[in-house]
C-alpha cells in the first residue's frame, strides 16, 4: 500500500516570498490534515479536510496560509508571503475515518525562510 | 481544553535497558482516545498505538508496553530491553471523539547508544 506522498522534501526561500506544498493521501483515506512541526515542539494541525470540505481550520493563519483539497484527493498547502517564523517541517497526514482515527503522515516538507 | 504534556526532553540509555516515556493529559471529554507516534530520523510519524477512554487496560506489544491509568491522567510507554533503532521522537496525542482536535505532547527524544 502505497504512503502519504508530500513534495518537495525541502524548500528554502526568502521572507516574503511564496511556497506551496503538495501531500497525495494514501488512497481512500477521507480526511487529510495539514501539521505545522517547529523545531523541538510536537506537530500543530493547522488544517483539516473531509473530502473536499474543510472541517477543521481553526489555527490556519489566513491572512498568509491558504489549502485546498480539489476534487478530495489531493492538496496543496500555500504560504504567501512567507515570514521568519514559517520556518518548519510541514506534515500532511490522512485517516480512513473522522474522529480520533489513526493517523498516517507524509516525511514532510521541510521549509526554511530566510 | 486539550493539552498533552511530555516532561521528558531527551532520555539517554544504553542498548538493553528498560525505558519509560512519560505522558501526562488534561481534558474535558468523557470520551478521548491516546496514543504514541514514534518519529525516526527520516521524520515520518508512525504509529504505535491507540487506546480510548473507556479501556484501561494495559497493552503490551512485543518490547513495548503501555500504562493508561486515568486516575492520574497518565498514559506511559515501555521500551523493554532497548535497542539502537529505538532512537527516535516520541510523541503522544490526545485526540477528542466529538472532533477531531488531535494535541500532541512536544515529544521526547529517546537516544539508545550501542
Amino acid at each position: 500500500e502505497a504512503g502519504v506522498a508530500q513534495s518537495p522534501r525541502y524548500k528554502i526561500i526568502e521572507k516574503r516570498q511564496s511556497v506551496a506544498f503538495w501531500c497525495n493521501p494514501i488512497s481512500g483515506h477521507a480526511t487529510l490534515y495539514w501539521y505545522q512541526q517547529i523545531l523541538g515542539q510536537g506537530p500543530k494541525l493547522l488544517i483539516q479536510f473531509q473530502n473536499n470540505g474543510v472541517v477543521d481550520d481553526s489555527q490556519l493563519p489566513k491572512d498568509r496560509f491558504s489549502a485546498e483539497r480539489l476534487k478530495g484527493v489531493d492538496s496543496t498547502l500555500k504560504i504567501q508571503p512567507a515570514k521568519l517564523e514559517d520556518s518548519a517541517v510541514y506534515l500532511c497526514a490522512s485517516s480512513l475515518g473522522f474522529r480520533a482515527e489513526k493517523l498516517f503522515f507524509g516525511s514532510g516538507t521541510q521549509l526554511s525562510v530566510l | 481544553a486539550q493539552k498533552v504534556t511530555q516532561a521528558q526532553t531527551e532520555i539517554s540509555v544504553v542498548e538493553k535497558e528498560d525505558v519509560t516515556l512519560d505522558c501526562v493529559y488534561e481534558t474535558r471529554d468523557t470520551t478521548y482516545y491516546l496514543f504514541w507516534y514514534k518519529q525516526p530520523p527520516s521524520g515520518e510519524l508512525v504509529f504505535l498505538i491507540r487506546r480510548n477512554s473507556f479501556d484501561e487496560q494495559n497493552e503490551i506489544s512485543g518490547r513495548y508496553s503501555w500504562n493508561f491509568q486515568k486516575s492520574t491522567s497518565s498514559f506511559n510507554f515501555t521500551i523493554t530491553a532497548s535497542q539502537v533503532v529505538d532512537s527516535a521522537v516520541y510523541f503522544c496525542a490526545l485526540g477528542s471523539y466529538n472532533n477531531n482536535d488531535m494535541r500532541f505532547g512536544a515529544g521526547t527524544r529517546l537516544t539508545v547508544k550501542p
